[in-house]
């Protein structure tokens, strides 16, 4: 158990509203990620950061921002939620002092927008 | 970018039974892990692999990175190893954890 914990679980909003995905770690790891699971596209890279306050886009960035103001915490927010942004997403760390360390994730949020 | 296969994509058995599930890539590689998703949606981190051999158990795992492929093995399986396995690559020019491309998985059922 590598210390991550994702709120909320389960979260069902409406299109154009503001959401807020937290991202909880207890170990003080300094690589972080957010991905998102959708049928068909697998598990894509949303974004990452590599310490407090320094964050890069993934794959799929458009529609989502990032903030990390403690070592603990990393956030994710969507601006302005879309039907499209419907989807499973999992925080992970990089478990070691490198990133190319084993990646451990979250349990994940499910998020619908309807 | 780098191609990673996973085979077979669906695999049945009865408890008891062995299995290999095997993951081709196409670019050499720098980082290699292997995760199960369960049923309920958890992804664990099986092992992280990019040569040799490692043993957890009843899993094992090999990467041969010369021949750019890697096996996952499960002995004596249980019901509780359904789910998802999912090989994840980072080719050598790319780096590091951000750029881990994720197959598409082997999804193993395994009957009481």
């Amino acid at each position: 158990d590598a210390g991550i914990t994702q709120s909320p679980r389960h979260k069902v909003t409406e299109t154009g509203t503001p959401v807020t995905l937290r991202c909880h770690q207890t170990e003080n790891h300094r690589y972080m990620y957010w991905y998102r699971q959708d049928p068909g596209h697998g598990l894509r890279l949303i974004h990452y950061s590599y310490g407090v306050k320094d964050t890069d886009k993934g794959e799929v960035s458009d529609g989502y921002s990032v903030s990390r103001s403690k070592t603990e915490d990393f956030l994710l927010t969507l601006e302005s939620a879309t039907s499209s942004q419907t989807s499973v997403y999992f925080c992970a760390i990089s478990v070691g002092q490198v990133v190319n360390s084993p990646l451990h994730f979250g349990n994940g949020t499910r998020l619908t927008v309807t | 970018g780098i191609q990673v296969e996973q085979s077979p994509p669906d695999l049945i058995l009865q408890e008891g039974a062995n299995s290999t599930l095997r993951c081709n890539f196409s670019d050499s590689v720098n980082n290699l892990q292997w995760f199960h998703q369960n049923p309920w949606g958890q992804l664990i981190n099986l092992f992280y692999i990019p040569s040799g051999t490692k043993q957890n158990g009843r899993l094992s795992a090999t990467t041969v990175a010369t021949e750019r492929y890697s096996l996952l093995y499960i002995s004596s399986s249980q019901t509780t190893d359904s789910g998802v396995y999912f090989c994840a690559v980072v080719p050598n020019s790319g780096g590091s954890n951000y750029k881990l491309t994720f197959g598409k998985g082997t999804l193993l059922t395994v009957n009481p």
